[in-house]
């Protein structure tokens, strides 16, 4: 069975840091594309950043390049996202996402999300 | 980026009736090389992530009912729930991953009238 877990969400004032972790299973994460998706309270869904399979291509929306950093641990399994200078706009639940086998950027699995919180 | 916009923002609709929303992008997600529409639909219920019901449009993702139909092409699509279920509350979106950023539409509630 696919399993994403999220962690690391909290509450951090503005300009903080935050790593965001997810751990995979049940599935050989090396052959999938691997995402961040993000939804603020009682909003819609905002695609964050995504990475190759290898972690040689990473892209980010515009609003947090600089800024936030996906990485990726294949012998262990797990996603990261490191999140600098954090924003009130950033707050929101995150989820891990799992790029489908046939179309890459549609996400088949989904973890349950981890909030995070920016207010001082 | 390519924007991405749905209608209705909701919509009340009678149990085994249809339900209909549509998804216009401000570019077209046709990819001519191999004749793909780069658009997917997701289904979220109140407290849970998002599900994928169809992707490349029309292609229904494993397990869901066949009451969910994609169709469309280049810049304009539609996700029809043929007889609407109780189960079928939800927020409903489209998604483009013809382009990064990847975006998603403003979310269709379905509720029941």
């Amino acid at each position: 069975e696919v399993q994403l877990v999220e962690s690391g969400g909290g509450l951090v004032q503005p300009g903080g840091s935050l790593r965001l972790s997810c751990a995979a299973s049940g599935f050989t994460f090396s052959s999938y594309w691997m995402s961040w998706v993000r939804q603020a309270p009682g909003k819609g869904l905002e695609w964050v950043a995504n990475i190759k399979q290898d972690g040689s291509e990473k892209y980010y929306v515009d609003s947090v390049k600089g800024r936030f950093s996906i990485s990726r641990d294949n012998a262990k399994n797990s996603l990261s996202l490191q999140m600098n200078s954090l924003r009130a706009e950033d707050m929101a639940v995150y989820y891990c996402v799992r790029a489908h086998v046939y179309a890459s950027g549609c996400y088949d699995y989904w973890g349950q999300g981890t909030l995070v919180t920016v207010s001082s | 980026d390519i924007v991405m916009t749905q209608s209705p923002d909701s919509l009340a609709v009678s149990l085994g009736e249809r339900a209909t929303i549509n998804c216009k992008s401000s570019q077209s997600v046709l990819y001519n090389s191999n004749n793909k529409n780069y658009l997917g639909w997701y289904q979220q219920k109140p407290g849970q992530p998002p599900k994928l019901l169809i992707y490349w449009a029309s292609t229904r993702e494993s397990g869901v009912p066949d009451r969910f139909t994609g169709s469309g092409s280049g810049t304009d699509f539609t996700l029809t729930i043929s007889s609407l279920q109780a189960e079928d509350v939800a927020v409903y979106y489209c998604q483009q991953y013809y382009s990064t950023p990847l975006t998603f539409g403003g979310g269709t509630k379905v509720e029941i009238k």
